[in-house]
């Protein structure tokens, strides 16, 4: 089974209006931190916002927030008041378990292309 | 220079080839990872050094060959690569503490093309 899934494949949003990137996310850790990246056409993958397994509150970072479902295992991705340059492709992605002292991984899904339309 | 760089941006090489991609973080991280991603592929995580030792390797080709000298500076070396091996190749680095978020921070990537 996948361990992020993001179903959608590319989103279309109005400039200036919100859009809701999807992201469902599978493990057994109780333990757990969830990313989310922005790629633009020029590569470099950017953080955007981080929330951990036992956040009480949804992570909020500027125009950016996280809507965390914990029983649903979902950690979407809002964006508010959407510009041109949010036009990129968008990664959920997980790291399993506690911050221990030792590297772990990031597992990321496939990816959303958004577009923001003028 | 600030963040995470990689150099070169864009490499072109034969499969007889050997080159070496460079990358060096400018934020005082203790690990750092390389990562492949090809086309329509989630990135996978090729190699992991934390405090320049490796821990992680995710059963990739021999073909590939990471050296990490320092905290600072991660290599990739390339020999007798084959065409499907090209893709952009993404250097993080990230602070292990045990009780941060161990966010990983990005270089812009080496496109690579194997001819």
């Amino acid at each position: 089974a996948q361990k992020i899934t993001q179903t959608q494949p590319g989103m279309f949003v109005q400039e200036k209006e919100a859009v809701t990137l999807d992201c469902t996310y599978d493990t057994s850790d109780q333990s757990y931190g969830l990313f989310w990246y922005k790629q633009p056409s020029s590569g470099e993958m950017i953080f955007l916002i981080y929330q951990g397994s036992y956040d009480e509150q949804n992570a909020t970072e500027g125009r950016y927030s996280l809507n965390f479902q914990k029983a649903r295992k979902s950690a979407n991705l809002v964006i508010s008041a959407s510009q041109l340059g949010d036009s990129a492709m968008y990664f959920c992605a997980m790291r399993e378990g506690w911050p221990s002292g030792s590297a772990r991984q990031l597992t990321f899904g496939s990816g959303t292309q958004l577009t923001v339309l003028p | 220079e600030t963040g995470v760089t990689q150099t070169p941006r864009h490499l072109v090489m034969g499969m007889t080839n050997k080159k070496s991609l460079k990358c060096e973080q400018h934020l005082g991280h203790n690990a750092m990872y390389w990562y492949k991603q090809s086309a329509k592929k989630p990135l996978e995580l090729m190699f992991v050094y934390s405090l320049e030792e490796r821990v992680e390797n995710n059963s990739v080709p021999s073909r590939f060959s990471p050296e990490c000298p320092n905290s600072s500076h991660l290599f990739l070396h390339l020999h007798t690569l084959q065409p499907e091996d090209s893709a952009l190749y993404l250097c993080a680095s990230s602070q292990v503490t045990g009780y941060d978020t161990d966010t990983q921070y990005f270089g812009p990537g080496t496109r690579l093309t194997v001819l």
